[in-house]
């Protein structure tokens, strides 16, 4: 983190409501990145984009979609069509080939 | 494509015990190599990386790591752990070529620390 935030921290949800989690960052980096990270799977890429309005899928991007309108900001949609989105999602920037995380958000299905 | 195969999901240790947490890639291409270090509900700290050069890497809080081309191994030690490293080790590659910096995590090794 450092430079990357992400709000908010915590988020309830109802069945069958979409629901928008943040990702902003400072530090001036193209490429950014979602992950979801469910016990003892370690993380999985939802979405990732190298530059602005530019985006592509990852390996879990059923039930999400995500938008690049500015090269500070990576919002992340969970959609009612994601069968079991109760998670850690974490978002990542990627200077020079190490990626550098935000805190995270836990959302949670209620 | 690559994977990553961390070969203990739960590491119990003393206190001022030396550790190990193994782990081992497939790629069919050359790689880089990474630890991340995850307290709880927090996202992933860099603690250190391969990218060229010594096959001994060392990184933050004593840790180090070694590279081994020949295994596909990438190992993490410290020689003398403290309470406070208890939390979640992952190791990542990702593929040396041009394009899209994908990381390709394993599955995380839990590590405890005992008095």
């Amino acid at each position: 983190d450092g430079g990357i935030t992400q709000s908010p921290k915590y988020l309830f949800r109802k069945e069958g409501q979409n629901v928008t989690l943040s990702c902003e960052q400072n530090l001036n980096h193209d490429a950014m990145y979602w992950y979801r990270q469910d016990p003892g799977q370690g993380l999985r890429l939802i979405y990732y984009s190298q530059i602005v309005n530019d985006f592509q899928k990852g390996d879990i991007a059923e039930g999400y979609s995500v938008s690049r309108e500015k090269k500070e900001s990576f919002p992340l949609t969970v959609t009612s069509a994601q069968k079991n989105p109760t998670a850690f999602y974490l978002c990542a920037v990627a200077p020079f080939g190490e990626q550098f995380f935000g805190p995270g958000t836990r959302l949670t299905v209620l | 494509a690559q994977s990553v195969t961390q070969l203990d999901s739960q590491v119990p240790v003393f206190e001022e015990a030396p550790v190990e947490l193994r782990c081992n890639y497939s790629s069919s291409v050359s790689v880089y190599l990474f630890w991340y270090v995850q307290y709880p509900n927090q996202g992933l700290q860099l603690l250190l990386k391969y990218l060229s050069g010594s096959t001994l890497v060392k990184g933050i809080n004593g840790f180090e790591a070694e590279f081994n081309k020949s295994q596909t191994s990438f190992h993490l030690r410290k020689p003398s752990v403290h309470i406070s490293d208890t939390a979640e080790y992952f190791c990542a590659v990702r593929s040396r070529g041009q394009g899209a910096q994908k990381l390709v995590f394993g599955q995380g090794t839990r590590l405890t620390i005992n008095p």
